[in-house]
């Protein structure tokens, strides 16, 4: 079975452009978070999105939005870059269940690097 | 204060050396506890859970300390594999956002 994918893996980006990242999660998981990871540091939870709702989300601007598809997969756009806003890009997948729906752990797709210039 | 705080590191080990990490975590309310491991330029993948009455796994066994609020990873017998950085993870009661720690850099040489 395929991971979950990411795409593009690379993106060069301006000030002020805006960027749209993909991700799709693994097949059968309905739950997609996304997480900003600046070099040094770890993961940080920007969304969460559970049956195409926004289930949760972190302290970023509104400059960040997602959307979460009828087959799962996701989009995260980010108006206005800053230089700032360079950073690893991460999609995780998890399928939780009724039962233990908050200890499902996170499988992460390879990521999208994304610069700011 | 950081909600999980980590020793960046790096630690340097030779082959066979047995080498802990301890992470500590601000909020009270955490209630699921993870040790990922990232490799450089790549994503992080679990490596354990962790569970109130520790748990081992092959040459790794994590411990949790609730009243102390910490966490710890131990690695016995570290092979040149093991080179990479551990993250300490947690998340709060019935959020599914997870909150990682710095990550600790653990390099073992021959």
């Amino acid at each position: 079975d395929a991971g979950v994918t990411q795409s593009p893996t690379h993106l060069i980006k301006t000030r002020g452009q805006h960027v749209t990242l993909r991700c799709s999660p693994i097949s059968g998981h309905k739950s997609v978070s996304w997480y900003q990871q600046v070099l040094g540091q770890g993961p940080q939870f920007i969304f969460q999105y559970y049956e195409k709702e926004e289930r949760g989300r972190g302290n970023f601007p509104d400059r960040f939005s997602a959307r979460q598809f009828p087959n799962y997969s996701s989009e995260l756009n980010v108006n206005a870059l800053l230089l700032g806003d360079s950073a690893l890009y991460l999609c995780a997948s998890s399928h939780p269940d009724h039962s233990d729906s908050y200890n499902s752990p996170l499988h992460f797709g390879n990521g999208t690097r994304l610069t700011v210039t | 204060r950081k909600e999980v705080e980590q020793d960046p590191g790096p630690f340097n080990v030779p082959e066979g050396a047995t080498v802990a990490f301890n992470c500590t975590y601000s909020n009270s309310a955490s209630q699921s506890f993870f040790w990922y491991r990232q490799d450089c330029r790549k994503e992080p993948k679990l490596l354990m859970s962790v569970y109130s009455s520790g748990n081992e796994d092959g040459r790794f066994t994590a411990q949790l300390n609730r009243a102390s609020q910490y966490i710890s990873l131990l690695i016995r017998d570290s092979k040149l594999s093991d080179s990479a950085t551990y993250l300490c993870v947690v998340n709060m009661l019935n959020t599914d956002k997870l909150i990682f720690g710095t990550g600790t850099r653990l390099q073992v040489f021959p």
